[in-house]
């Protein structure tokens, strides 16, 4: 079956530690978003990749480093400096910007990070 | 700048009873209009969309009409059940946006339980 996985889905490091999150997907898509959700504020994006070896900050990028070495990867790295980690972190795909069906974004299951 | 309003929640509603999520956007272009769905503890999955004026986007008893006159896109649904208790997320996606194209706007979401 064609997916977006993440892994683990919960994760807990102590405060100071680096931590990197897994994005993994089979469907093919050359775009891949990582957003933050925490209660009440809805979704933010956090970087987005149109195309390997290429990305972009999203609205929240302070803290957080990215990657895209390969079409199907995109992970996700929280830094030390990001000053509230602790949050639940999702990672999407979508077909690309030549597509007509571009703008449908299908999520993985999440990771839970807490931080303490 | 580009936004996305929801009404805020939560909605308490008896099975059986009519849905409506209000959801109002602001756009400088023509967006695509989606609703997802995040059943606990899971990510969003994509409910429904409409790409021009008048659409309407449909999928499991769910419905929502693209408004452009009044900038909306309610969600309803005419019975709802209690497994469509999940927080529901109004987005839009702006095409050519130099960059980036198919990024997603979110409303912060509105929770709705079902109660039997």
């Amino acid at each position: 079956d064609g997916g977006i996985t993440q892994s683990p889905k919960y994760l807990f490091r102590k405060e100071g530690q680096n931590v990197t999150l897994s994005c993994e997907q089979n469907l093919n898509h050359d775009a891949m978003y990582w957003y933050r959700q925490d209660p009440g504020q809805g979704l933010r994006l956090i970087y987005y990749s149109q195309i390997v070896n290429d990305f972009q900050k999203g609205d929240i990028a302070e803290g957080y480093s990215v990657s895209r070495e390969k079409k199907e990867s995109f992970p996700l790295t929280v830094t030390s400096a990001q000053k509230n980690p602790t949050a639940f972190y999702l990672c999407a795909s979508s077909a690309g910007t030549f597509s007509i069906s571009s703008y449908e974004q299908y999520f993985g299951p999440g990771t839970r990070l807490t931080v303490t | 700048g580009d936004s996305v309003t929801q009404m805020e929640g939560p909605v308490t509603l008896s099975e059986e009873a009519f849905l409506t999520i209000n959801c109002t956007y602001t756009a400088t272009g023509y967006p695509s209009l989606f609703w997802y769905v995040q059943y606990p503890g899971e990510g969003l999955q994509l409910l429904l969309k409409a790409t021009k004026a008048d659409d309407k986007g449909s999928n499991k008893g769910f419905e929502a009409t693209y408004r452009k006159e009044t900038t909306s896109f309610h969600l309803e649904k005419g019975s709802v059940q209690v497994s469509d208790s999940a927080v529901y997320f109004c987005a839009l996606s702006l095409p050519g946006r130099g960059g980036s194209q198919g990024n997603l706007i979110f409303g912060k979401g509105t929770k709705l339980s079902v109660k039997p």
